[in-house]
């Protein structure tokens, strides 16, 4: 069946730093690829996402790029602020949605 | 437009009742799924219901059931709770036209704790 792995958290960063969520993922077929993110409290809020191979997704000034040679989607962000801080999922949606673990993120002032 | 609104908020129940919780989607969509998400197994598809009927199904037991209605309103019931039933349940609504491109909108989740 699909899965997705993500990099274990927490992710502890400065304000202004570079964020790199890792994620990669296995699959039949070509899925649509997903970031969400998830506030305390609140459910999940999609991020961006991309629908085929060397697409890249962005929004907020965060990034990932569908690599299907390498099976990822890692999300980037060259300048984290404190708002960021929350918990990242990175999810496949083909006949049955799955989801990573989540990746929290902490972004000190 | 108004979001996904999942009803109630947190809910508590003792072993071997049952519960029922309840999803609006948001304005339009046909697809609505459930999400069981606790911290040791993260994120779990339960099911996915489209024009009133069930379109996808994870792997969890007859216990759990949902059902939508005509108005795309879904509701999801799970009998007999087990101490290993309490998570936030999460209901997303999708417009369902290309399931495997269309994003999910989530809501903010039922808190069910089983004692």
């Amino acid at each position: 069946g699909n899965s997705v792995t993500q990099m274990e958290g927490p992710v502890t960063l400065s304000e202004e730093a570079f964020l790199t969520i890792n994620c990669t993922y296995t699959a039949t077929g070509y899925p649509s690829l997903f970031w969400y993110v998830q506030y305390p409290g609140e459910g999940l809020q999609l991020l961006l996402k991309a629908t085929k191979a060397d697409d890249k997704g962005s929004n907020k000034g965060f990034e990932a790029t569908y690599r299907k040679e390498t099976t990822s989607f890692h999300l980037e962000k060259g300048s984290v602020q404190v708002s960021d801080s929350a918990v990242y999922f990175c999810a496949l949606v083909g006949y049955i949605p799955t989801f990573g673990r989540g990746t929290s993120l902490i972004v000190h002032p | 437009k108004a979001g996904v609104t999942q009803t109630p908020r947190y809910l508590i129940k003792t072993r071997g009742q049952q519960v029922t919780l309840s999803c609006s989607p948001i304005s339009g969509h046909r697809s609505v799924s459930w999400y069981q998400q606790t911290p040791g197994q993260g994120l779990q598809f339960l099911f996915e219901y489209f024009s009133e009927t069930q379109r996808n199904k994870g792997n969890f037991p007859g216990r759990f059931s949902g059902r939508q209605f005509s108005n795309s309103r879904s509701e999801m019931n799970v009998s007999t709770l087990e101490l290993g039933d309490s998570a936030l349940y999460l209901c997303a609504s999708s417009s369902g036209d290309n399931s495997y491109n269309s994003p999910l909108h989530f809501g903010n989740g039922t808190r069910l704790t089983v004692t």
